[in-house]
């Protein structure tokens, strides 16, 4: 049983277009989020959810839009895809965040290459 | 605000030798560190935490970490290197002035040689 799932695991796209990512947690957590990891392996947090309600937005471009339906789920959706987006795109839950600090349980990522 | 400095982006040990990671991190309160690993073409997994319990922490794969107040540093060893122990090692702080939020080192990518 995959505890955080993402789909897809290869995405390869033009410049311009729109896609999505999409995350799935079966551990009962409460708070998941969006790693962005680039090509020297940095990794830097893009977004956070605790139960559907979004307590952590970074600096990102406006193109990128969370949504998490429940708590057991937290999409991305890209618009506009520039080169500077390709990167590896991780989820990760954990518990409740607004209760303390928690280890956090990775997905095996998504690989996002923009030509 | 937190942060993570580890030093060293590769380290190359040989086969049976003594694994030593360094990070050192910046906090204004009392930190929660942890260490992740990476296998290639994977997510992260957790290593080990320090909760502010004991300060050697002992975690999976015979890794162990010494938080040292005075130092700021959050070292990993691992008395002795396995082949399967190449992988990708990030550091990462996290205290409560961020939100809880986890800050992640640059990571040090861990090659053995047989």
């Amino acid at each position: 049983d995959t505890a955080v799932s993402q789909t897809p695991k290869y995405l390869v796209t033009q410049m311009g277009n729109d896609k999505s990512i999409k995350c799935e947690q079966n551990l009962g957590h409460d708070t998941m989020y969006w790693y962005k990891q680039d090509s020297k392996k940095f990794l830097k947090i893009m977004f956070s959810y605790n139960n559907k309600e979004l307590i952590i937005n970074e600096t990102v471009p406006n193109r990128f839009s969370p949504k998490s339906p429940d708590k057991a789920h937290l999409n991305l959706h890209i618009n506009s895809l520039e080169l500077g987006d390709s990167a590896v795109y991780f989820c990760a839950s954990s518990q409740a965040i607004t209760q303390g600090v928690k280890t956090q349980y990775f997905g095996p990522g998504t690989r996002l290459l923009v030509l | 605000a937190q942060s993570v400095t580890q030093l060293g982006s590769h380290v190359s040990v040989s086969e049976g030798a003594l694994v030593l990671l360094r990070c050192n991190y910046s906090s204004s309160v009392p930190p929660y560190l942890f260490w992740y690993v990476q296998y290639p073409n994977q997510g992260l997994q957790l290593l080990l935490k320090y909760t502010s319990a004991a300060t050697l922490v002992k975690g999976i794969n015979g890794f162990e970490a010494e938080f040292k107040k005075s130092e700021t540093s959050f070292h990993l060893t691992k008395p002795s290197a396995h082949m399967s122990d190449a992988a990708e090692y990030f550091c990462a702080v996290s205290d409560s002035t961020g939100g809880f939020k986890t800050i992640f080192g640059a990571g040090t990518r861990l090659f053995v040689k047989a």
